[in-house]
């Protein structure tokens, strides 16, 4: 299987501050094949950004994705109040299709 | 809109049965493939399985075959989780999205919460 860590597990910090989230594989994931999601308290995850670095429709620009091999990071330039939730990688290249723990983004 | 909506909550004795759905909308669902994914309290996300509606073809995650059944209903374009005896270690939400083979998900349900208690 592939695993997929997160870091950190917590990230703490104040509206409109640059958020990096890392993803790191236990093998290498075509790039074509990782994706972020955001899951907010009470709610379903959703798609942010898919093959690394494409953002899901809807999704502002002060979300990017970027990384290859076994190294990707989800960014977020200017953390915005709505920002504040829990963040998942997954890979969907491999089976079976494994997730990260996902980091949680606080308010400081 | 493309739409996965799921059946209510549940609560559960150990041992006891369970088939829970997710119901898509707005798009072709018998062309589509619905993963199933697992959250425990607390925890992150596990991958259970993906079925492809149109010929209810099921590929399983390992960890989760044997214990979950995975089925769709094209007919009215709904999609099944089942258990035939849970257990308390199964009390968790499960979403269901829409994906395919090498494919991201994008809708997820809005998940259903299974809780598991004597």
């Amino acid at each position: 299987d592939i695993v997929l860590t997160q870091s950190p597990g917590t990230l703490s910090l104040s509206p409109g501050e640059r958020a990096t989230l890392s993803c790191r594989a236990s093998q290498r994931v075509d790039s074509s094949y990782l994706a972020w999601y955001q899951r907010k308290p009470g709610q379903a995850p959703s798609l942010l950004i898919y093959a690394t670095s494409i953002r899901a429709t809807g999704i502002p620009d002060r979300f990017s994705g970027s990384g290859s091999g076994t190294d990707f990071t989800l960014t977020i330039s200017g953390l915005e109040p709505e920002d504040f939730a829990v963040y998942y990688c997954q890979q969907f290249g491999g089976s079976p299709l494994t997730f990260g723990g996902g980091t949680k983004v606080e308010i400081k | 809109e493309v739409q996965l909506v799921q059946s209510g909550a549940e609560v559960k004795k150990p041992g006891e049965s369970l088939k829970i759905s997710c119901k898509g909308s707005g798009y072709i669902f018998t062309n589509s493939w619905i993963g199933w994914v697992r959250q425990m309290p607390g925890k992150g996300l596990e991958w259970m399985g993906n079925i492809y509606v149109g010929d209810s073809e099921t590929r399983y995650n390992p960890s989760f075959q044997g214990q979950v059944i995975i089925s769709a209903d094209r007919s009215i374009n709904t999609v099944y989780l089942q258990w035939s005896s849970l257990k308390s270690s199964d009390t968790a939400i499960y979403y269901c999205a829409r994906t395919s083979p090498g494919v991201w998900f994008d809708p997820w349900g809005q998940g259903t919460l299974v809780t598991v208690s004597s």
